[in-house]
């Protein structure tokens, strides 16, 4: 069973509010994910990270930044929050190595932006 | 970019099976995964390829070819829960990341 944990799992808020999703997992793994998915659209990866002090861009261009300063954590944040930030984001950690495409994934935090 | 293929949707019969085809870039590839995403809920993975062959899990199969770029799941004795969104994923070398598909959404009739 998957440990991973993402808060809050629906936050409605206003424009230009800085927010934070916060994500957590206890399995060490030392790769984690963050996803942004449309109702009935594709994932797209908007960053990840190879370990602590590791982060990269995904394919899809976001305002937003992560940190990694623990394995454990890996929080996104948004400086100013727009209506186009509107979305489902998903969180997911993954080993290294080749099966690093079996991502665990937490059950997401749904973001509505006024 | 990952150019990463498969049908939008489909529909079948309870009992039936049913085939999900994917193609994709073959070029930096590093593993070709399926996921199931019921509607609301996060993916859940499904299988793993990394060699040529089939794989098979239970009513579940996924068959690669690396030097077609192309890779199927296959769904046997299907359920009206097996309704879902299929998403094939790629695993690239550069920058090690998994790249999905647009899903196939997988309706499922009595």
């Amino acid at each position: 069973e998957a440990d991973i944990y993402q808060t809050p799992r629906y936050l409605v808020i206003g424009t230009g509010k800085k927010i934070t999703l916060e994500c957590s997992q206890t399995m060490g793994h030392d790769k984690m994910y963050w996803y942004q998915q449309d109702p009935g659209m594709e994932l797209h990866l908007i960053h990840y990270s190879y370990g602590v002090n590791s982060t990269e861009k995904g394919d899809l261009s976001s305002e937003s930044t992560v940190s990694r300063i623990r394995t454990e954590h890996f929080p996104l944040t948004l400086e100013s929050a727009r209506p186009s930030h509107t979305s489902q984001y998903l969180c997911a950690s993954s080993v290294r190595g080749s099966r690093g495409g079996e991502l665990f994934f937490g059950e997401g935090s749904r973001l509505t932006v006024l | 970019g990952q150019n990463i293929d498969q049908p939008t949707e489909m529909t079948a019969t309870e009992g039936a099976i049913v085939q999900i085809n994917c193609t994709y870039q073959t070029s930096g590839f590093n593993g070709l995964f399926w996921y199931q995403q019921h509607a609301g809920e996060a993916p859940t993975f499904l299988s793993y390829n990394v060699l040529d062959g089939l794989e098979e899990k239970g009513r579940f199969s996924s068959f690669l070819s690396r030097s077609k770029g192309y890779s199927y799941l296959l769904l046997k004795e299907l359920q009206m829960k097996d309704s879902a969104s299929y998403l094939c994923a790629v695993f690239y070398n550069q920058g090690g990341k998994l790249i999905f598909g647009q899903g196939t959404e997988l309706s499922v009739k009595p």
